[in-house]
Order: C-alpha cells, then structure tokens, then sequence
C-alpha cells in the first residue's frame, strides 16, 4: 500500500531551467511532508518541509507547494544546478508528529544536465 | 565530524550467519531509528528507540533486534540472516520535540550470499 506516490522514477532537467518533482499521497491524516535529498553512496539529508496548514513553502533555490484538496505536493527547484543532481524522496508525516510515522516514497533520481 | 555514522559500509555475508551493524550519533539526539531500504527502493522504518520506548513496526522479522548500549549508540543485530535481507540499512536521529528532521547515516549495503 504506497501511501506516498512518487511516479516519475527519473526527470532530467537542463542547467538553469526549474526542476519540477511531484509527489501524491493518498493519507488524509498526513498534515507535514519533507523532501529528502540523497546523493550515491550517501544517507539522505533533509532540504525543505510544508505544513498540511500552508500551501507554500520557500528556502532559497527550493520551494514546496502543497495543494491538500489534491492530495498533491511538489519541489520545484530554479534555477537547477549540476550540484542538484540526486535522488529526491517525498515523505510524509501522520498528526501528533515525531518521525516514527515518516513514509517515504519510492525516490525521483533528478539529473541536471549541463 | 560526521553526525551519524554506521559502520561497516559494506557486508557480504553466507545466508545463517549473524551479524551487527553498529551506529552512533554525536548529535545529542534522544531518538534513534533503523531504515530498511529495499530493492524496490522504498525507504522503510524498522525500529525507533530512546531511553524510554522501542516501537518496532510489525512487519520485521524477530531475527532483528536492535540494542542501545547509551543514547548516543543503537545497533542492529541480525540472526539467521536470509537472501531476503539483502538490502542498504540506514541509521537514523531526531530530536523528538515534534515535526523533526531525520539525521541519517550513510548506509550499509548488506549482501546475502
């Protein structure tokens, strides 16, 4: 049962344009998700979060917009950079916080092309 | 100075064997988890333990069993180890006040022979 959805295995995006990666989620009682950031041979490394109460959240080069009535999330990045080039997993997380209850979804490795 | 670190990095192994991974945080975290990531690549939770409570998820197997000697250590240890096994363990901190972030380690690629 895939609760977070991440159906594009792979994107690849040119050098300097915006990077887009989705995420789905079929858990009403999720109210956070974070992105995850992972490079080969590396543990993932948070980047971003959104609460189920906000519909966007900014950090620099990442934003996170989140449409609830959806179901839906996404990352966009802009503009993209070589150094962007990882796999990207969408997570989310059930009320009463704490991260015993992160699911995760499958990863979308993104590739920058130069 | 690496925030959480796992060691071996790599483990080839004989199905039956037994082994340990060890992991250690220099966070100051109260929360450890162990993270299975399996061919399928779906990251998925093993165990979460502080000091006070072990919460397993249902679907891992008695043969594993995770052991905190103190805050700051939580290793995994794997009897009878089977080919289904075969998968990248990561270790994993938070400080559980609410909505954390997880620290992960880099990962141990545990191969099954």
């Amino acid at each position: 049962d895939q609760q977070v959805k991440q159906n594009s295995p792979s994107l690849s995006v040119q050098e300097g344009r915006i990077s887009i990666l989705n995420c789905d989620y079929t858990n009403s009682m999720f109210d956070y998700f974070l992105w995850y950031k992972k490079y080969p041979a590396e543990g993932p490394t948070f980047l971003i979060s959104i609460s189920s109460i906000k519909d966007k959240n900014e950090d620099g080069r990442f934003t996170v917009f989140l449409n609830k009535s959806a179901k839906h999330l996404s990352l966009h990045i802009v503009p993209s950079q070589p150094g962007d080039s990882a796999v990207y997993f969408c997570a989310g997380l059930g009320s009463g916080g704490g991260a015993d209850g992160l699911t995760f979804g499958k990863g979308t490795h993104l590739i920058i092309q130069p | 100075d690496t925030a959480v670190s796992q060691t071996p990095k790599y483990l080839v192994t004989q199905m039956g064997n037994d082994k340990s991974i060890k992991c250690e945080q220099n966070l100051g975290h109260d929360t450890m988890y162990w993270y299975k990531q399996d061919s399928k690549k779906f990251l998925k939770i093993m165990f979460s333990y502080n000091n006070k409570e072990l919460i397993i998820n249902e679907t891992v197997p008695n043969r594993f069993s995770p052991k905190s000697p103190d805050k700051a250590h939580l290793n995994l240890h794997i009897n009878s180890l089977e080919l289904g096994d075969s998968a990248v363990y990561f270790c994993a901190s938070s400080q559980r006040t609410g909505y954390e972030k997880l620290f992960f380690g880099s990962g141990t690629q545990l191969s099954v022979l």
